[in-house]
């Protein structure tokens, strides 16, 4: 299994709601990212998970918790959102090696609209 | 500080002519490049990085460490090569991933 899939597609949630982004993927990476892209801007990276531990929080609102409980799975937990933080939220992953970086692979997206 | 330079924000050829995607990094390091491509409606995937030096479907990036750039180019456009491209830099052991604002190429027929 070559691919990220990411759960669900799409998603309309009140600013008052609690939901969850789901990623998974089985290609043994031990690198898993959370970015979110405005239409026609590239990803800005949110959070880097290394061996299941938190590496990069990049000043991201509370508002946004994510969780890895384990080596294949990474979600992103979601309270009280604002309107703007309507976009596509995307999942990759990687290889993780003595500090290398690899290529990121990256999963289709949850559009997400906050209302 | 990592950045990522793509000065063409939109880019317009016919079919068969030749395209040159700009991209110019900064970073103090030695950093890997990539190319990544966003067709529509798709998911984000990887074209090429720099140091497999391979041809993915007709497109090649040469990294000039001279003048830091890593320049995407194709000999003769395709109209399934419209989409948008963006050139990434990774350095360092923190993972992260720094793209350029993106070139929207369309290839005309």
């Amino acid at each position: 299994d070559t691919e990220v899939t990411q759960t669900p597609k799409h998603l309309v949630m009140g600013m008052t709601n609690k939901k969850s982004l789901k990623c998974e993927q089985h290609m043994g990476h031990r690198a898993m990212y959370w970015y979110k892209q405005k239409a026609k801007k590239p990803p800005e990276l949110m959070f880097v998970y290394s061996y299941e531990k938190l590496s990069i929080n990049e000043s991201v609102p509370s508002r946004f918790s994510p969780e890895c409980p384990n080596s294949s799975l990474l979600n992103l937990h979601l309270h009280a959102l604002q309107p703007e933080d309507s976009a596509l939220y995307l999942c990759a992953s990687s290889q993780v090696k003595a500090g290398v970086s690899y290529e990121q692979y990256f999963g289709p997206g949850t559009r997400l609209t906050v209302t | 500080a990592q950045r990522v330079t793509q000065p063409e924000k939109l880019l317009s050829v016919f079919k068969g002519a030749p395209v040159e995607l700009k991209c110019n990094y900064s970073y103090s390091g030695s950093p890997e490049l990539f190319w990544y491509v966003q067709y529509s409606r798709q998911r984000l995937q990887l074209l090429l990085r720099h140091i497999s030096r391979e041809s993915i479907k007709g497109f090649t990036a040469d990294l000039n460490k001279g003048e830091t750039s890593f320049h995407l180019k194709k000999p003769f456009a395709q109209e399934e090569d419209s989409a948008m491209y963006y050139c990434a830099l990774s350095g360092g052991s923190n993972y992260k991933l720094t793209f350029g604002k993106g070139t929207l190429l369309t290839v005309n027929p």
